[in-house]
């Protein structure tokens, strides 16, 4: 069992480039989430996903993209990268019995920087 | 959305001895769950504890709640050097349409020094 796919693991964008995040998962989760994790500021919720083709924006949604096209895979789209985008992203997973219970799964990450 | 607020930032302890860190937060939650986070490491599902439950352990983690203090804590007995990570507090809070939001605190570094 996979779990949470990421790639790439590393990404080293320059300014203005745009590129795909992908996350893939095996566990036929309804949930899933992108966060952005840096120094100091904890995890930060970009966009999520309560199912094949539903999405909703995060806490830091500015300057991404997202799509839930099947129920495996939510790719990340950066539009047109910028230094603040310098970050680890995690993807993550769940499912919900209905009562709030989402236990979620990671992703090992990519590290993207922008130049 | 809420933030939990972790105590302290950063923790250094013997191998042995007992961790304790803490998560305080300011608006109600359906549940608050740990994860751990070991260096350069995706985030790993530790425990989750309801609203209406006061404690909760698995194995030498134990869990507790105060909802009328918003505060929860994350015990770690007999500390390995293995527990070394950083442990972060999750915040599930209802966000409409019948689906919920987790929220993570920015975490509590441990250090177990063997």
């Amino acid at each position: 069992n996979a779990g949470v796919t990421q790639t790439p693991k590393f990404q080293v964008l320059k300014t203005g480039q745009s590129m795909t995040l992908q996350c893939a998962q095996d566990m036929n989760h309804e949930y899933m989430s992108w966060y952005r994790q840096d120094p100091g500021m904890g995890l930060r919720l970009i966009h999520y996903s309560v199912g094949a083709g539903i999405t909703d924006q995060g806490e830091v949604p500015n300057g991404y993209n997202v799509s839930r096209s099947t129920t495996e895979d939510f790719p990340l789209r950066l539009l047109s990268a910028a230094p603040s985008q310098t970050s680890v992203y995690f993807c993550a997973s769940s499912y919900s019995n209905g009562g709030g219970e989402n236990i979620q799964y990671f992703g090992a990450g990519t590290r993207l920087s922008v130049l | 959305s809420q933030q939990g607020e972790e105590d302290p930032q950063a923790l250094s302890i013997q191998e042995g001895e007992n961790a304790t860190m803490n998560c305080s937060y300011k608006t109600s939650i359906n549940n608050l769950q740990w994860y751990r986070q070991n260096s350069g490491r995706g985030l790993v599902h530790l425990i989750l504890i309801r609203s209406n439950e006061r404690e909760k352990h698995s194995g030498r983690l134990r869990v507790t709640l105060d909802t009328s203090k918003k505060s929860s804590s994350l015990l770690i007995t007999a500390s390995r050097a293995a527990d070394t990570a950083s442990y972060f507090c999750a915040l599930a809070s209802y966000s409409g349409a019948g689906s919920y939001q987790l929220t993570f605190g920015k975490g509590t570094k441990l250090s177990v020094i063997p």
